[in-house]
């Protein structure tokens, strides 16, 4: 069975520090992978999603980054915090082998994230 | 206009009564439809997907989508209080891989 890991779980960053946050799939090859943050009382926002190593996309222009190292490994970045990044951050995988229709996303744990 | 729409509620309905949450989506494209249930301070699990119109039916869920209308429900029999959380709506876009995602419904469940 297929598992996701992310870490850490909970992270208090000062304004301008830099962030790396990780995210690790197992039992499956080939996932797409995505990062959503969820703001506190608020939907998720898809942040970047990787179809593949190397390939990543962008969905909100800011100051975070993403890359894809490894299969299975996707890492979420920035250079320097904003209070504006606090959030709970959510790592999914699918596959569209899964299911031949449905695409569905499994979530990880998250982290949750306070910028002070 | 919002491209997954859901009253964010709080529903509230009595332990045993079936909840009914409602979603609309904008892209009339849209092929797969998910409902996901958060508690309170842990990550959205799936609860069922559908891509059919009609009704799909799992223990106590039951989907609905009608895509001629651009909507898809999410019935929930015989309520217990660990039913209460929030429960998001989402929807696969036309073509690619992204998912978009309601801002959910809070459902609370009276004992």
């Amino acid at each position: 069975s297929q598992t996701i890991h992310q870490w850490p779980a909970t992270l208090v960053q000062p304004v301008g520090s830099p962030l790396s946050l990780e995210c690790t799939v197992e039992g499956t090859s080939n996932p797409n992978l995505y990062w959503y943050r969820q703001a506190a009382g608020r939907g998720l926002q898809l942040l970047f999603y990787s179809v593949g190593i190397g390939q990543i996309s962008s969905e909100v222009p800011q100051n975070l980054s993403a890359s894809r190292p490894q299969d299975r490994q996707f890492i979420l970045s920035s250079k320097k915090l904003l209070l504006s990044d606090s959030g709970f951050y959510l790592c999914a995988w699918g596959h569209p082998l899964l299911s031949a229709s449905s695409y569905e996303q499994y979530f990880g744990p998250g982290t949750r994230l306070t910028v002070t | 206009q919002k491209e997954v729409e859901q009253n964010s509620g709080p529903l509230s309905v009595p332990e045993g009564a079936i909840a009914s949450l409602n979603c609309t989506y904008s892209d009339r494209g849209s092929q797969s439809f998910f409902w996901y249930r958060q508690y309170s301070g842990k990550s959205p699990e799936l609860i069922m997907f559908i891509y059919s119109n009609g009704d799909k039916e799992d223990g106590r869920f039951t989907a609905q989508l009608n895509k001629a209308s651009q909507y898809v429900s999410l019935l929930i029999r015989d309520s217990q209080p660990s039913d209460s959380a929030t429960y998001l709506c989402a929807v696969k876009n036309t073509g690619g891989f992204k998912t978009i995602f309601g801002a959910g419904t809070r459902l609370f469940v009276k004992a």
